[in-house]
């Protein structure tokens, strides 16, 4: 069965710093990645996917999350964040492109 | 605009009573879904279709029916059997085959049961 692990539930940073949100996943078959952010009482917005291809993908708004197979790994990063960066951020995988499996989620705390 | 709605935002109810939650997606996607939302716990789905008038449960459907009737909505019951109903429930489409995998979220519906 698939599972995900975001492994830090809170990430505190200072405004301009890099951030790493931490995903690793188990699963027995080739997974469909995807990063998802939620802004307090609000939906779900997807902030990136891999599908295949190359394993490094980018989102419109300068994050980025590298797939690494071996590791089983889809960590998110972002050279230098912003206050409106604040938000909740969700891993998510899925086998077969329709059901997906959450991670707990991992706050991201950006502080002036 | 296209996207999707549920209704209402905020929904208030005792103990003992049924309530239906609203979501409706004019995106024209044929899967929907249910998920069920707890701090620290990520996301759990509880019921999910890929055509009208076919449904599967998910991982918490206990307490929880659905139907689907039209393309567009996809209404979630929460009985009075669900123990701990008190969540915020979040609804999503996809498309169901293609190259497109994203489901969109819609706003959420913030339920407390007292």
């Amino acid at each position: 069965a698939q599972s995900v692990t975001q492994l830090d539930s809170q990430v505190p940073v200072f405004e301009e710093a890099p951030v790493e949100l931490r995903c690793n996943y188990s699963s027995s078959v080739s997974v469909y990645l995807f990063w998802y952010v939620q802004y307090p009482n609000q939906g779900l917005q997807l902030l990136l996917k891999y599908l295949s291809g190359s394993t490094l993908v980018e989102s419109i708004n300068g994050f980025e999350a590298e797939f690494n197979k071996s590791q089983t790994s889809f960590h998110l990063r972002k050279p230098s964040v912003h206050i409106s960066d604040t938000a909740e951020y969700f891993c998510a995988v899925s086998e077969d492109g329709n059901k997906l499996v959450f991670g707990a989620g991992t706050i991201l705390r950006v502080k002036s | 605009d296209g996207g999707i709605t549920q209704s209402p935002k905020y929904l208030f109810r005792k103990e003992g009573q049924n309530v239906t939650l609203s979501c409706e997606q004019n995106l024209n996607h044929d899967a929907m879904y249910w998920y069920r939302q707890d701090p620290g716990q990520g996301l759990r789905l509880i019921y999910y279709s890929q055509i009208v008038n076919d449904f599967q449960k998910g991982d918490i459907a206990e307490g929880y029916s659905v139907s689907r009737e039209k393309k567009e909505s996809f209404p979630l019951t929460v009985t009075s059997a669900q123990k701990n109903p008190t969540a915020f429930y979040l609804c999503a489409s996809s498309i169901k085959s293609g190259t497109e995998y994203e489901q969109y979220f819609g706003p959420g519906t913030r339920l407390t049961v007292t």
